[in-house]
């Protein structure tokens, strides 16, 4: 099972708003509203910040938001922040050997 | 405090033997599936094991047969057994805490990591 692809780096202007790509399979994405999403400032652990999709855990800003369509996942940033530069990872439960997959992580730049 | 703190990683040479713990505070620990995830250096994130609340492990392929995961519910605490190591699972090891139901697992807490060196 191979990771979840994303792109490795997607850069926007503050106050823009930018989306994150995450390519599954039918057996991952595509196949279960499982996926998630975190955010990974340098030297840090990762933090939630989206799961089943499109749900939001308590203290995430609403500025993030998720969705699915077919076999790709998206996480967008409104109103892009420089405390939004990080590096982000979706995630997903697949029903191949490995039961659980990361993706390829995307950089985000604020310019 | 909610928290998961790791310890026990180091540097140990090729086809040695480490065991990595995670204590959790502040939570009811028997009441939720743990896991734990590596990341090497400049990399991105790698599931590594998890283990239900009932005792249920899983494993990629990629570590099946040199890693154990268990738990002591007692002591609020998790472990990676980590046998047979190779310069490839040198990484930094986090616990995560996963409140999902079956399938749908996800990681809402983490630990800070701990750095585990397989090098001669």
């Amino acid at each position: 099972q191979s990771a979840l692809t994303q792109p490795a780096s997607v850069s926007g202007s503050p106050g823009q708003s930018i989306t994150i790509s995450c390519t599954g399979t039918s057996s991952d994405v595509g196949g279960y509203n499982y996926v998630s999403w975190y955010q990974q400032h340098p030297g840090k652990a990762p933090k939630l910040m989206i799961y089943e999709v499109s749900n939001r855990p308590s203290g995430v800003p609403d500025r993030f938001s998720g969705s699915k369509s077919g076999n790709t996942a998206s996480l967008t940033i409104s109103g892009l922040q420089a405390e939004d530069e990080a590096d982000y990872y979706c995630s997903s439960y697949t029903s191949s050997s490995i039961p659980y997959v990361f993706g390829t992580g995307t950089k985000v730049t604020v310019l | 405090e909610v928290q998961l703190v790791e310890s026990g990683g180091g540097l140990v040479q090729p086809g040695g033997s480490l065991r990595l713990s995670c204590a959790a505070s502040g939570f009811t620990f028997s009441s939720y599936d743990m896991h734990w995830v590596r990341q090497a250096t400049g990399k991105g994130l790698e599931w590594v094991s998890a283990i239900g609340t009932a005792g249920d492990t899983y494993y990629p392929g990629s570590v099946k047969g040199r890693f154990t995961i268990s738990r002591e519910n007692a002591k609020n605490s998790l472990y990676l057994q980590m046998n047979s190591l190779r310069a490839g699972d040198t990484a930094v090891y986090y616990c995560a805490r996963d409140p999902g139901l079956g399938n749908d697992w996800y990681f809402d807490l983490w630990g800070r990591g701990t750095l585990v060196t397989v090098s001669s």
